[in-house]
């Protein structure tokens, strides 16, 4: 079947690491995206991206970094820099204009 | 710009209840419209969709009239289950590019 997987599912960063949140997709889709969720809240997004080696910043990038250098790839790190990671990130993929996204199941950060 | 507002949570609703989450949304051009649900330690599940002004959309006895004379695309089922608690996004695509989401509503049913 079709999807997105995440990985890994649970992931522990230290002070002053980078960690990087897998995301792979086998739906054919163009376009990707990262979203972040804290507790009680919506998706706020962080990068995206339409195609291959290329992506654009989202509404919170700061302390964040991607690439693409694969269609069905688009991994995230969260740098140092990211003072507050502690957090529940999502990946979706769509393949055409105007239409839903598909989501991960998503990888849940927390700081050690 | 474009935004989605939804209606307040938590939501408490008895089992067998009647469900109404508002959505109301302000966008350029003519967006498609989503209704996600999400539940506990989960990502996003598309629930249903409409494309066009009047489409319904309809999934597991949830519905949505996409309505362009209110701006709006109210959730509606009309006999909840403790299986959908859960939260339900509200959101609006115009373009290739970004989704934008509503805060979320959290829904729980009790028996």
């Amino acid at each position: 079947d079709g999807g997105i997987t995440q990985s890994p599912k649970y992931l522990f960063r230290k002070e002053g690491q980078n960690v990087t949140l897998s995301c792979e997709q086998n739906l054919n889709h163009d376009a990707m995206y990262w979203y972040r969720q804290d507790p009680g809240q919506g998706l706020r997004l962080i990068y995206y991206s339409q195609i291959v080696n290329d992506f654009q910043k989202g509404d919170i990038a700061e302390g964040y970094s991607v690439s693409r250098e694969k269609k069905e790839s688009f991994p995230l790190t969260v740098t140092s820099a990211q003072k507050n990671p502690t957090a529940f990130y999502l990946c979706a993929s769509t393949g055409e204009p105007n239409q839903p996204q598909h989501f991960g199941d998503g990888t849940r950060l927390s700081i050690l | 710009g474009n935004s989605v507002t939804q209606m307040e949570g938590p939501v408490t609703l008895s089992e067998e209840a009647f469900l109404t989450i508002n959505c109301t949304y302000t966008a350029t051009g003519y967006p498609s419209l989503f209704w996600y649900v999400q539940y506990p330690g989960e990502g996003l599940q598309l629930l249903l969709k409409a494309t066009k002004a009047d489409d319904k959309g309809s999934n597991k006895g949830f519905e949505a009239t996409y309505r362009k004379e209110t701006t709006s695309f109210h959730l509606e089922k009309g006999s909840v289950q403790v299986s959908d608690s859960a939260v339900y996004f509200c959101a609006l695509k115009t373009s290739y590019d970004k989704v934008i989401f509503g805060p979320g509503t959290s829904l729980s049913v009790i028996p």
